[in-house]
């Protein structure tokens, strides 16, 4: 049920690319991305309902596909504020709510 | 307040006390979330509950813990005969579809 992340962390310098991805068993409602800094709170990026839609917030988007129960975060041009650990919370189709999150991707940006 | 609230911030406690976290929640947020995040690792999910419907039990790990929602607002969790093993930080999340936002966690640490 916990959704599989991939890959588990990343390294990259200022100025690069990522993509993280998010891929469940069961059928999903909506996907929900968080980003977590050391001894912080989990904060919230960015909801994406069921429908394949995109979203994005400056240079961080994410999709859905539906069909392949997947959702995919992409960093663009990446800074030194957006490192941390992304982590995605999924919803199960049934509209329950109840988010279930993956274990967590690492992203470390470097000068 | 604007934000998700959590007290204590930190809880040492000796093996075999039962504790108590209390979560204030966003006002007017029908859902609200506890999770449990041991050090360097994932978010896991331990109980939901939204507006009135019945609370999803499904990821308290024992009978030890348990959970209330009073008045469809503050909640608390109670985790009997505490063991070292539940030392975690304990998350509360608070929502109203559109995206959870989380408090600044409960420390636990049981010596």
């Amino acid at each position: 049920q916990q959704p599989v992340q991939s890959p588990q962390a990343v390294i990259l310098r200022e100025g690069e690319d990522a993509v993280i991805n998010c891929s469940s068993s069961k059928a999903l409602y909506s996907v929900h991305w968080y980003r977590q800094k050391h001894g912080e709170a989990p904060v919230f990026l960015m909801i994406l309902l069921k429908g394949g839609e995109q979203k994005g917030h400056e240079k961080i988007s994410a999709s859905f596909n539906e069909k392949k129960q997947q959702s995919s975060l992409y960093l663009t041009a990446s800074q030194l504020s957006y490192s941390g650990t992304y982590f995605c919370g999924t919803e199960n189709s049934g509209n329950t709510g109840k988010l279930i999150f993956g274990q967590g991707t690492t992203l470390q940006v470097k000068p | 307040g604007a934000g998700v609230s959590q007290s204590p911030s930190n809880k040492v406690t000796e093996k075999g006390k039962d504790v108590e976290l209390r979560c204030d929640p966003i006002s007017g947020h029908t859902a609200l979330y506890w999770y449990r995040q041991s050090l360097g690792q994932g978010l896991e999910f331990l109980i939901y509950f939204q507006g009135n419907s019945a609370p999803d039990k499904s990821g308290l790990p024992s009978d030890r813990f348990s959970a209330e929602r009073t008045g469809g607002s503050v909640s608390t969790l109670t985790i009997q005969r505490t063991q070292q093993e539940d030392s975690a930080v304990y998350l509360c999340a608070s929502s109203l579809r559109s995206g959870s936002f989380f408090g600044p966690g409960t420390r636990l640490t049981v010596l």
